[in-house]
């Protein structure tokens, strides 16, 4: 199973940020989000395709549609500048957990 | 709170082995699948492997099989790494990361800061 996000994504302060995840079968199998700062550990920002974890602000969200899933954050502040990796559960024969490669968000 | 302390990296020659550990506290360790993600330098996330709360079953990237095996000690809250025959391409950051679940592998809620290995001779 392969997960395809697009390598950057640009944007400016205050504006909205959206990238998205594209899954190699319709599968229906639940995306999660990661976000990593350079220097530190990934940390979940979005879990079953939309949920957020507490402490996570509302700015971000996540929906699904078919085979792509999709993570917005509204009103970008420098802050949200970091990678962000999508990943899913291929619950088959191999039981393997699969992630993107990941999307470089740059705030201008 | 939720903490999760990797140790065991460092610097190994190509066909070598090292053990990785990743002690966990702040919640009950064996309800609780446990994963290995890696990073090589510059590139992005890579799963490994993982384990189930009991132990009783364990999954490996296809890159891994045969090399490397996963395991936890519920009684000391403790998940390891063994890892031989070591390759260049096995120079990464080596994080554990915690599942929402005790049998399934959807979701990973806390990371540890990781542990770098270096393979090179």
């Amino acid at each position: 199973y392969v997960l395809t996000q697009p390598p950057s994504v640009s944007v400016a302060p205050g504006k909205t940020a959206t990238m998205t995840c594209e899954g190699s079968d319709e599968g229906g199998k639940s995306f999660q989000w990661y976000q990593q700062k350079p220097g530190q550990a990934p940390m979940l920002v979005i879990y079953y395709d939309s949920d957020r974890p507490s402490g996570i602000p509302e700015r971000f969200s996540g929906s699904k549609s078919g085979k792509t899933a999709t993570l917005t954050i509204s009103t970008v502040e420098a802050g949200d500048e970091a990678d962000y990796y999508c990943q899913v559960w291929d619950s088959g024969t191999y039981q393997d957990v699969v992630f993107g490669g990941g999307t470089r968000l740059t705030v201008l | 709170e939720v903490r999760l302390l990797e140790s065991g990296g460092g610097l190994v020659q190509p066909g070598g082995s090292l053990r990785l550990s990743c002690a966990a506290s702040g919640f009950t360790f064996s309800n609780y699948a446990m994963t290995w993600v890696r990073q090589a330098p510059g590139k992005g996330l890579q799963w490994v492997s993982v384990i189930t709360g009991r132990g009783g079953k364990a999954y490996y990237a296809d890159s891994v099989k045969g090399r490397f095996t996963i395991s936890r000690d519920n009684s000391k809250n403790t998940l390891y790494l063994q890892m031989n025959s070591l390759r260049a391409d096995d120079t990464a950051v080596y994080y554990c990361a915690k599942h929402d679940s005790i049998n399934y592998f959807y979701v990973l809620d806390h990371w540890g800061q990781g542990a770098l290995v270096a393979v090179s001779s």
